[in-house]
């Protein structure tokens, strides 16, 4: 079954410290990957996306996000993380033949000063 | 900021009463998506159009949802009877094509039924 793993429900890190947020997809193709946060009270705005080529993709913001097809994920990651990035990430793929997203159920990030 | 704009932000209705969403896509973007995000954070897909066609829809959407994009007016999702379960956040999303490409969501219209 087509799906998404986001481990870790909720993540808390210090302002300035680096950040990682995992993201595992189960699907026999190479999906169409995306990531996308939530402030509160708004809707889904795209941080980044993968569809080929080059396994780094920079997004919005400072960050960026690694594709590895041998250990199907497709992790999260910014250098310095601010408080303004306080909010929840969900990653999300699309399967090369349909425009359907299929969600994961978001990692929560608070960023205490 | 989106460009997909939704309204109303939110909306509160008894039970059993109608609930209406508005959506206009960004420009240029005949695909259209309505996905409802409950308080879990999980998203159902409700219902995705090709400009005034309606491409798929799930049981839930035929039976007491009905959608619509017409031409030069706003998509629109409504609920023909509200029940509690359907307390939740609307998303409506548009994209240049319907096939692998990226979705542009907007704010989303929160439904309380109370």
């Amino acid at each position: 079954a087509q799906s998404v793993t986001q481990p870790d429900a909720r993540v808390t890190v210090s302002e300035g410290a680096s950040l990682q947020l995992r993201c595992k997809y189960s699907y026999s193709g190479t999906p169409y990957l995306f990531w996308y946060v939530q402030y509160p009270r708004q809707g889904l705005q795209l941080l980044l996306k993968y569809y080929s080529g080059d396994p780094v993709v920079q997004g919005v913001n400072g960050f960026e996000a690694e594709f590895s097809k041998s250990n199907s994920s497709f992790h999260l990651r910014k250098a310095s993380v601010h408080w303004s990035d306080s909010a929840v990430y969900f990653c999300v793929f699309i399967t090369g033949n349909t425009g359907k997203l299929i969600f994961g159920l978001g990692t929560t990030l608070q960023v205490q000063p | 900021n989106s460009k997909v704009i939704q309204t109303p932000r939110y909306l509160v209705k008894g039970q059993g009463q109608k609930a209406k969403m508005r959506c206009i896509p960004e420009k240029g973007h005949p695909v259209v998506f309505w996905y409802q995000q409950n308080k879990n954070n999980e998203f159902k897909f409700l219902i995705n159009f090709q400009n005034q066609e309606v491409l798929q829809q799930i049981d839930m959407t035929e039976k007491r949802f009905s959608a619509e994009c017409p031409s030069n007016s706003p998509c629109s999702l409504e609920i023909q009877s509200s029940e509690a379960g359907d307390s939740a956040l609307y998303l409506c999303a548009s994209s240049r094509q319907y096939s692998g490409n990226t979705l542009y969501f907007g704010e989303g219209s929160r439904l309380i039924v109370v």
